[in-house]
């Protein structure tokens, strides 16, 4: 049973500061990789998808890379600023059906 | 596009209520998604439709019955809401394609008493 381990469960740096949030996930036969963010009492918001193809995608300050044959990927959150406070979720997705597996998530708190 | 809405936003219950959760896309999406999110479990599936006309079971089905109406809508129907059902629930639709990338709704707040 693939099991997805986010860590630190919560992390509180001040503003400005560079940041790496971990995903490892226990089957490494997966099909892709894909980082939400979700603020309080909302809904996730998709950040970045990795296919397992992939070693990296990026998005404005977001990096993500996946390492498949270790069971690994990071979110690399650059020059962070107060407005990226939120829980960030990774999830996996094991071959072609449709179950998403999700972490607990790493609430994350940029001070200003 | 409003993307995936949800409706109602909260409810309260009494333990045997029944009640649908609702949920909209207009992307034109061909497949829906049924989370519950419980603190310290992260998000489960509990239904999905591949594509209008079916559905199939997820992670957690026990107790929710689905309806995939057409190709908009899903619903998700708690016949006899148990404490145990307390949850957030969302929706998610999926972009076609190979990338599988999944777009969530707002969610639903429920509580049941």
């Amino acid at each position: 049973k693939q099991e997805v381990t986010q860590i630190p469960a919560a992390l509180s740096v001040p503003e400005g500061e560079n940041l790496v949030l971990n995903c490892s996930f226990t089957d490494s036969a997966i099909y892709n990789l894909q980082w939400f963010r979700q603020d309080p009492g909302k809904g996730l918001t998709s950040l970045l998808l990795i296919q397992s193809s992939q070693r990296e995608q990026t998005s404005g300050r977001l990096n993500a890379s996946l390492d498949k044959s270790s069971g690994r990927s990071t979110l690399y959150i650059a020059a962070s600023q107060p407005g990226d406070s939120a829980t960030y979720l990774c999830a996996v997705r094991k071959g072609s059906n449709y179950k998403l597996t999700f972490g607990k998530g790493t609430l994350l708190t940029v001070n200003p | 596009n409003a993307g995936v809405t949800q409706t109602p936003k909260f409810q309260v219950l009494k333990t045997g209520q029944s009640m649908t959760l609702q949920c909209a896309q207009d992307m034109n999406h061909n497949s829906m998604y049924w989370y519950r999110q419980d603190p310290g479990m992260g998000l489960r599936l509990i239904y999905y439709s591949a594509s209008e006309g079916t559905t199939d079971k997820g992670e957690v089905p026990n107790g929710y019955n689905v309806s995939r109406l057409n190709k908009r809508e899903f619903s998700l129907r708690l016949e006899s809401a148990a404490p145990s059902q307390t949850s957030v629930y969302f929706c998610a639709s999926r972009l076609p394609g190979n990338s599988y990338e999944q777009y969530f709704g707002p969610g639903t707040r429920l509580t049941v008493t």
